[in-house]
């Protein structure tokens, strides 16, 4: 099966930007979604579709994929920012499946 | 508005049957190429994919879980159940449902999520 990895933790200060990876085989022939989920929240659609930005999603989140990585850049980094970020792609390789990954935690030192 | 809820025991026994429902307003399940999925997060972890209705009734299964799971529809009430048998502790976590949308692979819509404890 499909598997997506990401860095358990990336730190960052206020105002300086934090890239979080997610790897995967080949990852940049599929689209890959990344979400923002903060404590006792669910999970909310922050770039979609590699780079593109839902309605109310700030510029400072972009993305980016190519080859075996996808990278979510978050720009002038807030203290808001702190959550948990999770990729996704759809895996159409065998049975359809969504795949996650593991999920990184950004902390805003 | 497009939301989702989620409805279902909030406790259950171990190998007992887990039977949740998403109720769903603002789009139909009609729709073509929209679809729901379940996924649960357990205390502390990742998110964790559980299966897919599409509008079309075509369903898919995490392989880990497919022999426990099974996800239905009931288009005129605008729900979507999941079915998980054998229930385990460690199945004990914060089950979501989730909008697949028409035009791409994400989830734009999710449900608050429901916690369900598994505890004699």
């Amino acid at each position: 099966s499909y598997v997506l990895t990401q860095p358990p933790s990336v730190s960052v200060a206020p105002g300086q930007t934090a890239r979080i990876t997610c790897g995967g085989n080949n990852i940049g022939s599929n689209s890959v979604h990344w979400y923002q989920q903060k404590p006792g929240q669910a999970p909310m659609l922050v770039v979609y579709d590699d780079s593109a930005r839902p309605s109310g999603i700030p510029e400072q989140f972009s993305g980016s994929n190519s080859g075996n990585t996808a990278t979510l850049t978050i720009s002038r980094v807030e203290a808001g920012d702190e959550a948990d970020y999770y990729c996704q792609v759809w895996d159409n390789s065998g049975d359809h499946h969504v795949v996650f990954g593991g999920g990184t935690k950004l902390t805003v030192l | 508005q497009v939301t989702l809820k989620e409805s279902g025991p909030v406790l259950v026994k171990p190998t007992e049957t887990l039977t949740l429902t998403c109720t769903v307003s603002g789009f139909s399940l009609r729709n073509a190429r929209m679809g729901v999925s379940w996924i649960r997060q357990s205390p502390g972890k990742a998110l964790e994919w559980l299966a897919h209705i599409f509008s079309n009734d075509e369903k898919s299964y995490s392989t880990s879980l497919k022999s426990r799971l099974t996800i239905s529809k009931d288009t005129s009430k605008s729900q979507v159940v999941l079915t998980m048998t054998n229930m385990d502790p460690v199945d004990t976590a914060t089950y979501y449902c989730a909008r697949m949308g028409d035009s791409s692979s994400d989830f734009d819509y999710w449900g608050q999520g429901t916690l369900v404890t598994v505890s004699s």
